[in-house]
């Protein structure tokens, strides 16, 4: 069964101060990695990652992926109150019937206080 | 461009009535996907379109629950005979290639 585990659970930090998000997966024919934010119901696609070790950014977000230790990190730096949500992560299958079905973590809550 | 509309937004019903849940994709997206948010925890898939057919339709968690697809347009989700561990958020995406896009949901409570 295609797993996805997210750490921490929750995270309480002050603004501008930066975090790490992490993301382990054990997906069945893994095709891609997916980083959401949900701030109130609907989440809010953020970043796809498909190849190992390519960074991508944007604004103060960044993401990577390594695909032999089975893990993505999302780093958000200089923090604002404004990113306070739950950031999801999930694996994408790229097999057969099941093609681009997410498997999403538990996701972490982010508080940021001013 | 519009994107993924969700109706009702929020359902309050009573035990044992049947209910039924509405997805409006992004034009020209072929994928459709149905997750459940429970309170707190991450999103659980129920199922998945490609077109008007169902290639994975295992996260239906029983056989109270259904869902159809009319062409590369609009899904319904139907629970029959509701229970209160029905109550959740349910959540529909759309999808043209892998990155889904999600509606804002429904609140379904099941008193």
């Amino acid at each position: 069964e295609d797993k996805v585990v997210q750490s921490p659970l929750s995270l309480v930090v002050h603004e501008g101060d930066t975090v790490t998000l992490n993301c382990s997966y054990e997906v069945t024919n893994f095709r891609s990695l997916l980083w959401y934010k949900q701030e109130k119901k609907a989440p809010t696609f953020l970043f796809m990652l498909t190849s190992s070790g390519i960074e991508k950014k944007s604004g103060r977000l960044s993401s990577i992926l390594d695909k032999k230790e089975l893990f993505s990190i999302l780093n958000i730096t200089a923090t604002q109150t404004g990113d306070s949500a739950v950031y999801l992560c999930a694996g994408a299958n790229a097999g057969g019937t099941s093609y681009g079905k997410l498997t999403f973590g538990q996701g972490t809550i982010l508080t940021v206080h001013p | 461009g519009a994107g993924v509309s969700q109706s009702p937004s929020n359902k309050v019903t009573e035990k044992g009535k049947d209910v039924e849940l509405r997805c409006d994709p992004i034009s020209g997206h072929t994928a459709l996907y149905w997750y459940r948010q429970r309170l707190g925890q991450g999103l659980e898939f129920l199922i998945y379109f490609q077109g008007n057919s169902a290639p994975d339709k295992s996260g239906l968690p029983s056989d109270r629950f259904s869902a159809e697809r009319t062409g590369e347009s609009v899904s319904t989700l139907t629970i029959q005979r509701t229970q209160q561990e029905d109550s959740a958020v349910y959540l529909c995406a759309s999808s043209f290639a892998i990155e889904q896009y999600f509606g804002p949901g429904t609140r379904l409570t099941v008193t």
